[in-house]
């Protein structure tokens, strides 16, 4: 079984202030982790994924992402904010098991607000 | 390269009524999902299809919502009759490498 648990439906920045969007996830076997970035009226777009390696991941758009195994964690971050940031962030999680399908399942979002 | 193709885009129609959903994924990539995405929520999958098989299908409720993905490439998801409930976005994806790409979705108001 999976889950994910994203802190704070909604989260407001200033421009050129620090992003931090948060993420617990709960995963009986080790996990792959992602992030999808969802832009008004758009379907998601990959952000970042942790598969294997390095635990901090850079994406796309500045932003990267640190998994945390001993606290369950995968929190994004972007050290300044821009306006075209603002957009709602979905974290997700599937089992790292090789080989057939590997169920993905999805938080339930974090809308990020950019104040000028 | 040519993304997910979904139409249409918005579709406003009166409970009882039927609607189809059409989805066109990216050239080559075999594995193809519907995703629901109710407001302020995540996509929760209805089904996904390995070509043109639907290998899980357990989240599609059956009794009013149908798919089918003919050829293994285009897929159509219907719902008849339709509820106030089914009101969201349903979402396309085709995966490679465990990455998932969506389509812009197709919103649906159910009056």
């Amino acid at each position: 079984a999976q889950s994910v648990t994203q802190l704070g439906s909604h989260v407001s920045v200033s421009e050129g202030a620090l992003v931090l969007l948060r993420c617990n996830y709960s995963s009986s076997v080790p996990p792959y982790l992602f992030w999808y970035v969802q832009y008004p009226n758009q379907g998601l777009q990959l952000l970042l994924k942790y598969t294997t390696g390095a635990t901090l991941v850079k994406g796309i758009n500045g932003f990267e992402a640190e998994f945390k195994k001993s606290e369950t964690s995968f929190h994004l971050t972007k050290p300044s904010a821009h306006m075209s940031d603002a957009a709602e962030y979905f974290c997700a999680v599937s089992p790292s098991n090789s080989g057939g399908y590997q169920k993905v399942t999805f938080g339930t979002g974090t809308k990020l607000q950019v104040i000028p | 390269e040519a993304g997910v193709v979904q139409s249409p885009r918005y579709k406003i129609i009166e409970k009882k009524q039927p609607v189809a959903f059409w989805c066109n994924p990216i050239s080559g990539h075999n594995t193809l999902y519907w995703y629901r995405q109710n407001l302020g929520q995540g996509p929760e999958l209805l089904i996904r299809y390995e070509n043109e098989e639907a290998v899980d299908d357990s989240q599609l409720p059956k009794d009013r919502f149908s798919a089918e993905r003919l050829k293994g490439v285009d897929s159509t998801l219907k719902i008849q009759p339709a509820e106030l409930g089914d009101s969201a976005v349903y979402l396309c994806a085709s995966s490679s490498e465990r990455e998932l790409f969506f389509g812009e979705g197709s919103r649906l108001t159910v009056l």
